[in-house]
């Protein structure tokens, strides 16, 4: 099975910053990986789908890279709403998802 | 405007097997690539997929829980229902449904609030 791990587990950070969180599978992977939002108490919300189109509604601020076993999501600039946990997902070609364990984006 | 609800049991005892039900509207289960997948969080911890099923009946489970879970749709296709078996304390989570629609996106789009389950004697 593909192990999905993200980095750093816990960033903390100021509004304006430019964040990047990492994801990386265990072995190389299809370009299948999704990113969301949660915050306290709430559902996840998709950001971005296919490593890099972004979801409808998604500000601009928020982007996609990646390919191979490294995927990035980078924040441009960081503002007060953004202060959420974000997880990446693969979706397999046995029609298999899998989400990584999160990265918490905290005020530093 | 699409909308997913779960509903069932917030108490669950160990051993006991777990009903739960997605009720959504807005799009239809009978749509090319449409699926509805359940997605479980225990309290502050990670995410955990659990199952999907597609618009042409087609079931995939988490590897880790397939002896344990089973998903179907009702026969008109407006609902899914999640069931766990042998449920444990570990098991005391929120359990999510979400639609997603594959080839296009394999993410999911659309999501249910959630429901809070815990397993207790």
């Amino acid at each position: 099975d593909i192990q999905m791990t993200q980095s750093p587990s816990t960033l903390s950070a100021s509004v304006g910053d430019r964040v990047t969180i990492t994801c990386r599978a265990s072995q190389s992977i299809s370009n299948w990986v999704a990113w969301y939002q949660q915050k306290p108490g709430k559902a996840p919300k998709l950001l971005i789908f296919r490593a890099s189109t972004l979801e409808s509604g998604v500000p601009s601020r928020f982007s996609g890279s990646g390919s191979g076993t490294e995927f990035s999501l980078t924040i441009s600039r960081l503002q007060p709403d953004d202060f959420a946990t974000y997880y990446c997902q693969h979706y397999n070609t046995n029609s298999l998802f899998t989400f990584g364990p999160g990265t918490k984006v905290d005020v530093k | 405007q699409i909308t997913l609800k779960e509903s069932g049991p917030t108490l669950v005892r160990p051993t006991q097997t777990l009903t739960l039900t997605c009720t959504f509207s807005g799009f239809s289960l009978g749509s090319s690539g449409v699926g509805v997948g359940w997605v479980r969080q225990p309290p502050g911890k990670a995410l955990e997929w659990l199952a999907v099923v597609y618009w042409d009946d087609n079931k995939r489970y988490s590897p880790s829980l397939k002896n344990r879970v089973s998903i179907t749709t009702d026969t008109f296709k407006n609902s899914v229902v999640l069931t766990v078996t042998n449920m444990d304390p570990k098991d005391t989570a929120t359990y999510f449904c979400a639609r997603t629609v594959i080839p296009a996106r394999q993410a999911f789009d659309f999501w249910g609030q959630g429901t809070l389950v815990t397993v207790s004697s």
